[in-house]
């Protein structure tokens, strides 16, 4: 089983669209989450850090849940400068992340 | 602030040839990383090395090498290119990844013909 597993979408949404991105992962120790963003041939770069319950920044949501080793992004109010592939990233016990395979999304006026 | 260089950025080898990716970073970070980006597999570490003077196998060290050559360098050596080894290299490194996950570099598009 892959230690973090995301939905690979594509994700099609219109622009003002609220779009939510799932992941899970496998290793319990994991201690701390990111979501990254990749765009097109480009290296992927950091979106949002999640800690404890999750956080917001603007426009993005990350929540993370424990119990049920699962994280979501949410990001509402979709712009066309919003497509790109996601990425969900687990720590693993502090020495190297561990990135899912990304979940695409596709935003179109 | 440069952040995180890798060189070269395009490279078409033969297979056996042999090559050193390159990779450097300006903001005093203690760890640094090597992963490869293929199709459908996403990013998988290669090696790291949590410290200059250390270095660690990731998920898929075959056929590969490294050189934590100071604090600032980490190089990844190819010895006897084969065609699976062509794929998206990208260096990456650290101050803390618990708290601050990577920089990346820009990457190294690797083919092996």
């Amino acid at each position: 089983r892959k230690e973090v597993e995301q939905d690979p979408g594509p994700f099609n949404v219109p622009e003002g669209a609220t779009v939510a991105f799932n992941c899970t992962y496998s290793n319990s120790a994991s201690q701390s989450f990111f979501w990254y963003r990749q765009d097109c041939r480009k290296e992927p770069k950091l979106l949002m850090s999640v800690y404890s319950s999750g956080n917001e920044d603007g426009r993005f949501t990350a929540q993370l849940n424990r119990a049920s080793q699962y994280i979501s992004l949410l990001i509402r109010d979709s712009k066309l400068s919003d497509s790109a592939t996601y990425l969900c990233v687990a720590n693993q016990a502090g020495t190297a992340l561990i990135f899912g395979k990304g979940t695409t999304l596709s935003v179109s006026s | 602030n440069a952040g995180v260089t890798q060189t070269p950025k395009f490279q078409v080898l033969k297979t056996g040839q042999s090559m050193t990716l390159q990779c450097a970073q300006d903001m005093n970070h203690n760890s640094m990383y090597w992963y490869r980006q293929d199709p459908g597999m996403g990013l998988r570490l290669i090696y790291y090395s949590a410290s200059e003077g250390t270095t660690d196998k990731g998920e898929v060290p075959n056929g590969y090498n490294v050189s934590r050559l100071n604090k600032r360098e980490f190089s990844l050596r190819l010895e006897s290119a084969a065609p699976s080894q062509t794929s998206v290299y990208f260096c990456a490194s650290s101050e803390d990844v618990t708290y601050y996950g990577y920089t990346f570099g820009s990457g190294t598009r690797l083919t092996v013909v």
